[in-house]
């Protein structure tokens, strides 16, 4: 089935460590995005990418990274610079990020923790 | 500022009975909005997409309204189920100057419980 898979469901990581999580889209899509959900908070953008090996800052881009070098994957690392990181992690795609209706898929979800 | 706010933050019915979550924006001028079930712990799932321009649009027993003039939008499930308990989130997608695309604005949802 197509669909967007994100791994691992939950993580836990110490201060001070980058963990990186998984996204893969086999639904053909050019557009993938990264939102962290907080609670009583509505989803923020972390990054976006609207084709391959381009990428763009979300409005909350600050301890986090990404990279896009294959059509299918994107993935975020959350680096120790990353002041709060314990959030539910959300990544998505579309067909096209200009498109004007274009709807939005998501995966299941990263819950991240910081012990 | 362009903002999506959602009430109530929370609400409780019964099974079958029907009931209606709002949606208040101020994102102008805006290309789309949508609604979205998201299950506790999942990911969130469309239900309707809209632009500036439809008025009403259903997906099965949920209808979403849109009124552009006042800025306001509603989505109604009638008949509720047990399966319906979950967080409804309204978002909206911004026109930008010149024209093109803005990144997704999301409310912050609306809890629904469904009791038997």
């Amino acid at each position: 089935d197509g669909g967007i898979t994100q791994s691992p469901k939950y993580l836990f990581r110490k201060e001070g460590q980058n963990v990186t999580l998984s996204c893969e889209q086999n639904l053909n899509h050019d557009a993938m995005y990264w939102y962290r959900q907080d609670p009583g908070q509505g989803l923020r953008l972390i990054y976006y990418s609207q084709i391959v090996n381009d990428f763009q800052k979300g409005d909350i881009a600050e301890g986090y990274s990404v990279s896009r070098e294959k059509k299918e994957s994107f993935p975020l690392t959350v680096t120790s610079a990353q002041k709060n990181p314990t959030a539910f992690y959300l990544c998505a795609s579309s067909i096209g990020g200009g498109a004007r209706t274009g709807e939005l898929f998501f995966g299941e979800g990263s819950r991240l923790t910081v012990l | 500022k362009n903002q999506v706010e959602q009430s109530p933050q929370s609400l409780i019915i019964l099974e079958g009975k029907n009931c209606t979550l709002q949606c208040n924006y101020t994102v102008s001028p805006f290309s789309n909005l949508r609604w979205y079930k998201q299950d506790t712990g999942r990911g969130p799932v469309s239900l309707t997409i809209m632009t500036f321009s439809e008025n009403t649009k259903s997906n099965g027993r949920y209808t979403a309204t849109l009124d552009a003039d006042t800025k306001q939008s509603s989505l109604h499930i009638t008949a509720s189920q047990l399966s319906d308990s979950a967080s409804y989130i309204c978002v909206v997608r911004p026109l930008n100057y010149g024209g093109s695309q803005g990144n997704l604005i999301f409310g912050k949802g609306t809890k629904l419980s469904v009791k038997p």
